[in-house]
């Protein structure tokens, strides 16, 4: 596909459940972002990967949280004993090169219930 | 003090009027600036790069300005199609994550 790819759009989960989100980047492309954004609010950094390197993990609010990127390419972010705070849009980006711009996926709405 | 700063209005001008919105960042060594767009319920979309001896776009007008550490987005003859949030976003190419988003600053235009 032409634009980044996020499964599934819609999630509704039971409290306590765990649920996985799944991000396809743009072929090609080195960086991934995961952002979390609450009804109204700013994008809430969640962790960065950059090519073969360590990711940046410091925007993960718990230890509940964890993601993933494997080959390079797809990632997919695990909230594990989902809370009722977890809800939220969760928007994956990639860039070629991390100085340059960012494309978004269309996020994936968690609902926790 | 936060990393990159924006009024995050709401500013309500009525179509045809010209809008400017100013972001600022801390971090001198940042190196590529962007203007993105968000609509409601939507992912941010990106309106323009901010180029140093700045850039128009149609009605759009983006400057930077090192020296003082902002960056503004100018809108001319507002249409309602204009009404969404504006994302001020840094690329600081240092540290751990490069990009670093403002919190937007909402715009509606009113008929």
């Amino acid at each position: 596909g032409a634009g980044v790819s996020q499964s599934p759009s819609n999630k509704v989960t039971e409290k306590g459940k765990d649920v996985e989100l799944r991000c396809d980047p743009i072929s090609g492309h080195t960086a991934l972002y995961w952002y979390r954004q609450s009804l109204g609010q700013g994008l809430e950094f969640l962790i960065y990967f950059q090519g073969n390197s360590a990711p940046d993990k410091s925007g993960l609010p718990s230890d509940r949280f964890s993601a993933e990127r494997t080959g390079g390419s797809v990632s997919t972010l695990t909230i594990q004993r989902t809370q009722q705070e977890d809800s939220a849009v969760y928007l994956c980006a990639s860039s070629l090169f991390p100085v340059g711009e960012a494309f978004f996926g269309q996020g994936t709405r968690l609902t926790v219930v | 003090r936060k990393e990159v700063e924006q009024d995050p209005g709401p500013f309500n001008v009525p179509e045809g009027a010209t809008v400017a919105f100013n972001c600022t960042y801390s971090n001198s060594a940042s190196q590529s600036f962007f203007w993105y767009r968000q609509d409601c319920r939507k992912e941010p979309k990106l309106l323009m790069s901010v180029y140093s001896s700045g850039n128009e776009d149609g009605r759009f007008t983006a400057q930077l300005n090192r020296a003082s550490q902002y960056i503004s987005l100018l809108i001319r003859d507002s249409k309602l199609s204009d009404s969404a949030t504006y994302l001020c976003v840094v690329n600081r190419n240092s540290g751990n994550t490069p990009l670093v988003f403002g919190k937007g600053t909402r715009l509606s235009v009113i008929a």
